[in-house]
């Protein structure tokens, strides 16, 4: 089975700093998605960024990028200039890209930003 | 605005109670889903409808029981639930069933008392 560690329950930066989440995965597939999802105190769950794997790319959105690493299984979120709007929990995702299947979540990173 | 809704955002019900959660999404998409979210656990996934018609149920106990009448109206029916069933319920939806772009709403945090 599929599962999805995130091994910082809790993180803070300074705002207009870097920081970096981690996400690490385990999987015996080849093709799959990777994810990045935000929950705000709204509750709401926002995709955050994409990545499939068989791109070798990592995949950027505006202030927000990833380092995708296949062989170590590793996933981290980038958050460079970082607003207090960032504050929220954030959830590193896997999906294999076979069949219909689930996402598979990790217990998220709770982020606070320090003005 | 993500286009998903959720009613109600809080709910407190006792034990023998029967309530019912809703979920509406108005961007059009074929899929709905209801996700459970306990603290300090990964979020769970709970059923999946793919044009009203449920495709997976990953062991949800009977006391949970969903209603999908329309692609865009998503229904969680509850009766006789326990304290443990208290967490935060999230709906989402996609253009797909599974497909990897859910869109998710605010959530219903439960409390069984």
């Amino acid at each position: 089975a599929q599962t999805v560690t995130q091994s910082q329950p809790e993180m803070s930066v300074q705002e207009a700093e870097t920081v970096t989440l981690s996400c690490t995965y385990d999987t015996s597939e080849s093709d799959y998605y990777l994810f990045w999802y935000k929950q705000p105190p709204s509750r709401q769950m926002i995709l955050v960024i994409r990545q499939e794997a068989y791109k070798q790319q990592n995949a950027t959105e505006n202030r927000f990028s990833v380092n995708f690493q296949k062989a170590a299984k590793s996933f981290s979120l980038k958050i460079s200039d970082s607003q207090l709007g960032d504050a929220a929990m954030y959830f590193c995702a896997y999906r294999r890209g076979s069949g219909n299947t689930p996402l598979v979540f990790g217990k998220g990173t709770r982020l606070s930003v320090i003005a | 605005e993500t286009g998903v809704t959720q009613t109600p955002r809080h709910l407190v019900m006792g034990m023998t109670n029967k309530k019912s959660l809703k979920c509406e999404q108005h961007l059009g998409h074929n899929a709905m889903y209801w996700y459970k979210q306990s603290a300090k656990k990964p979020l769970e996934l709970m059923f999946v409808y793919n044009f009203k018609e449920q495709t997976e149920n990953n062991s949800v106990p009977s006391r949970f029981s969903p209603e999908c009448p329309n692609s865009s109206h998503l229904f969680l029916h509850l009766h006789t639930l326990q304290p443990e069933d208290s967490a935060l319920y999230l709906c989402a939806s996609s253009q797909e069933r599974m497909s990897d772009t859910q869109y998710f709403g605010p959530g219903t945090r439960l409390t069984v008392l």
